[in-house]
This record gives C-alpha cells, structure tokens and sequence, in this order.
C-alpha cells in the first residue's frame, strides 16, 4: 500500500542551525505531497505541498522539492528558531483523498 | 471564520464503555474525516465522510463508526472501549474534490 518514511527523531539543533528531515514515499501512482507541523498543544497544520515532480513547496523559511526519481520529499530549512520547535509529519494522498502520515519527527530547537 | 471545532477536547472512558466524539467542519467544507493518533506516531486514517454516508475507511473495526448530518458535523462513535484506544482523535475537513484538510486540535481520549 501507499505508504510514508521519515527520519526519527528527535532532532535537536541551536538556533540558526540548518535542518533537514529525510522523507521518502511509495505508491503506486503519482501522489502530492505534504509536510504538516504540529506545534505542542495544537493540531495538525498544513505547512507545505506539492502536486507533481520538480514541483518546490514552501513557507515560513521552509522548502521541500518533490523528487520522482528518488521518490522523496525531504524538508529544510537554512536558519531555525526556537519557534521551529514541534512534531512534524511528512504524508502523501492520491486520487482517494486519505492522506498517509510519517511516524513524524520531532525537532527541538535551543536557543 | 471558524475553522474545524471538535468536542470534548479531552475525555475518561473505562474499558468497554461506549464514547461519542463531534466535530463541525470549516464553513463551506462539506467531507468530514477522522483520524486516529496513537502517542509518538503519525496520524491513521480512520473513515470519510460525505452526503452523509461513509465514503472510504481506513484499517479500523466495525467498533469504530461514524455519523454525518445534513449540516456537515459530524460524530466518531466508539464501541466497546479498548485500552489500546487510548489517542488523540483528529477531525479534518476539506472541499469534496479538494485536497487541501484543515485539522482540528483534537479530542484526547484515555481509556483506564
């Protein structure tokens, strides 16, 4: 089945550090893509996506490029804040609208 | 505008009891899913809602049922409470032919 890998946590870094977290996807058609964040407390909020190959997602510093021949989707960011801390989930969804969720990482940042 | 409401946001239930979880959509969504999040991992689909009748499910039991009324909202019944259903319960809403799922913050079910 469709389904969603992600690196484990937890992950902690010093503000300004550089973050990434590996995500790689299998399915059987071509799905887009997602990276939602879960601040502590909260619930799930879409952070970024993206629909077809080579297609880039981002927002709030954050990118993620969609990889078909790696079939990734790995996130980063150049700088974090300490308010970069939370849970975050990689997912996919194809034509059926469910979307299949990572174990998630979590991302403690010091300041 | 609201966005997605879920009620309660937390709940104690004994093993074998019977719960009701509701949630309202964000105004104009009219699909309502559930998912379920067990503690340190990602969320599981549970069933989707839409014109009231239950679209796709998930890898859940016939305990795990659900409702959707004319308005939208929609209700997460439980039967039969195991320990093992002890997580946090999300309720996403989207446009039928959309992709985009607005999440609500949850209700935290414990089962003692």
């Amino acid at each position: 089945g469709d389904s969603v890998t992600q690196m484990e946590g937890p992950v902690t870094l010093s503000e300004e550090a550089f973050l990434t977290i590996n995500c790689t996807y299998t399915a059987t058609g071509y799905p887009s893509l997602f990276w939602y964040v879960q601040y502590p407390g909260e619930g799930l909020q879409l952070l970024l996506k993206a629909t077809k190959a080579d297609d880039k997602g981002s927002n709030k510093g954050f990118e993620a490029t969609y990889r078909k021949e790696t079939t990734s989707f790995h996130l980063e960011k150049g700088s974090v804040q300490v308010s970069d801390s939370a849970v975050y989930f990689c997912a996919l969804i194809l034509n059926d609208y469910k979307l299949s969720f990572g174990a998630g990482t979590t991302v403690t940042v010091r300041a | 505008d609201a966005g997605v409401t879920q009620s309660p946001t937390h709940l104690i239930k004994t093993r074998g009891q019977q719960v009701t979880l509701r949630c309202s959509p964000k105004s104009g969504h009219d699909t309502v899913s559930w998912y379920q999040q067990a503690l340190g991992q990602g969320p599981q689909f549970i069933f989707q809602y839409y014109e009231e009748e239950e679209r796709q499910r998930g890898n859940f039991p016939d305990r795990f049922s659900g409702h959707q009324f004319p308005n939208y909202s929609s209700e997460l019944n439980v039967n039969a409470l195991l320990l093992g259903d002890s997580a946090l319960y999300l309720c996403a809403s989207s446009l039928v032919a959309g992709e985009k799922l607005f999440f609500g913050s949850g209700t935290q079910l414990s089962v003692l």
